[in-house]
C-alpha cells in the first residue's frame, strides 16, 4: 500500500508569517511530485510538479523543494496573505506494477489578518 | 481556452440506481483522470484515460466504470448506487499522462445517493 502523509493537518497563522508544509511518500518506485492549492467552493489548482531528486521550484511567494532518496517534499510560504488561506494537497505519482496519482490529506492553512 | 467543465454539478440518486458522469477536458488536453472525495478522505483516484485507453485504475470496486471517446471526452458509470459512494467527483486533465504533468480540474459533480 503506497501512503503519502502530509503534517501539520492544519495551521493558523498570522499575515507575513512565513509558513512550511512536509509531504512523505515512499521513496521506492517514484516519478513525479505534484502540489497542488485547493480554496474552498474551487477547484484544485496545480502550484508544482517535480521530478528530479533536489529539484527546487518557485511561483511568487511560494516554492517547493523535493527529496526523492528519503520521500519527502517541503512547500514554503514567505510572507503568508490571507489569501492564501487553503487546503494545499501533495500528490506523488509512483508505484510497482502500475502507476498512480496519490494524493495525500493536505494541510489546511489559516492565515488572520 | 476554456477550462474543464463537468456535468451535471450536483446530482441525487436513490440506493440501486446508476449514474454516469460526464467530463469535457481542456481542448486538446488528451489524459483525463477521475478522483472521488468523500469526507474525511482525501482524494482517491478512480482512472485514468488517455487517448481512449484506461492507463490506471484505482482501488474501486467494478461498479466503477468509465471510457473516454474520440474527441477526449470522458464519462464515469457508477452502477447499483451505495450510500457510501456520496461524494465529490472531480475530474482533471493534463496535456500528458497525468503523473509526469499538471493536472488541471473541472469543478466536480457532488453526488447524494440517499
Amino acid at each position: 500500500i503506497l501512503n503519502v502523509e502530509q503534517s501539520p493537518q492544519s495551521l493558523h497563522v498570522q499575515e507575513g508569517d512565513s509558513t512550511n508544509f512536509t509531504c512523505s511518500f515512499p521513496s521506492s518506485n517514484f516519478y513525479a511530485l505534484h502540489w497542488y492549492r485547493w480554496e474552498t467552493a474551487k477547484s484544485p489548482e496545480a502550484l508544482f510538479v517535480m521530478t528530479l531528486n533536489g529539484d527546487e521550484k518557485k511561483k511568487g511567494r511560494i516554492s517547493a523543494t523535493l527529496n526523492t532518496k528519503e520521500g519527502y517534499s517541503y512547500l514554503y510560504i514567505k510572507g503568508s496573505q490571507p489569501e492564501d488561506s487553503a487546503t494545499y494537497l501533495c500528490a506523488s505519482y509512483q508505484g510497482d506494477s502500475s502507476y498512480k496519482l496519490i494524493f495525500g490529506s493536505g494541510t489546511r492553512l489559516l492565515v488572520r489578518p | 481556452k476554456a477550462g474543464v467543465t463537468q456535468t451535471p454539478r450536483y446530482l441525487i440518486k436513490t440506493r440501486g440506481q446508476q449514474v454516469t458522469l460526464s467530463c469535457s477536458p481542456i481542448s486538446g488536453h488528451r489524459s483525463v483522470s477521475w478522483y472521488q472525495q468523500t469526507p474525511g478522505q482525501g482524494l482517491q483516484f478512480l482512472f485514468e484515460y488517455f487517448s481512449e485507453t484506461q492507463r490506471n485504475k484505482g482501488n474501486f470496486p467494478g461498479r466503477f466504470s468509465g471510457r473516454q471517446f474520440s474527441n477526449s471526452r470522458s464519462e464515469m458509470n457508477v452502477s447499483t448506487l451505495e450510500l457510501g459512494d456520496s461524494a465529490l467527483y472531480l475530474c482533471a486533465s493534463s496535456s500528458g499522462l497525468a503523473g509526469a504533468n499538471e493536472q488541471f480540474f473541472g469543478p466536480g459533480t457532488r453526488l447524494t445517493v440517499l
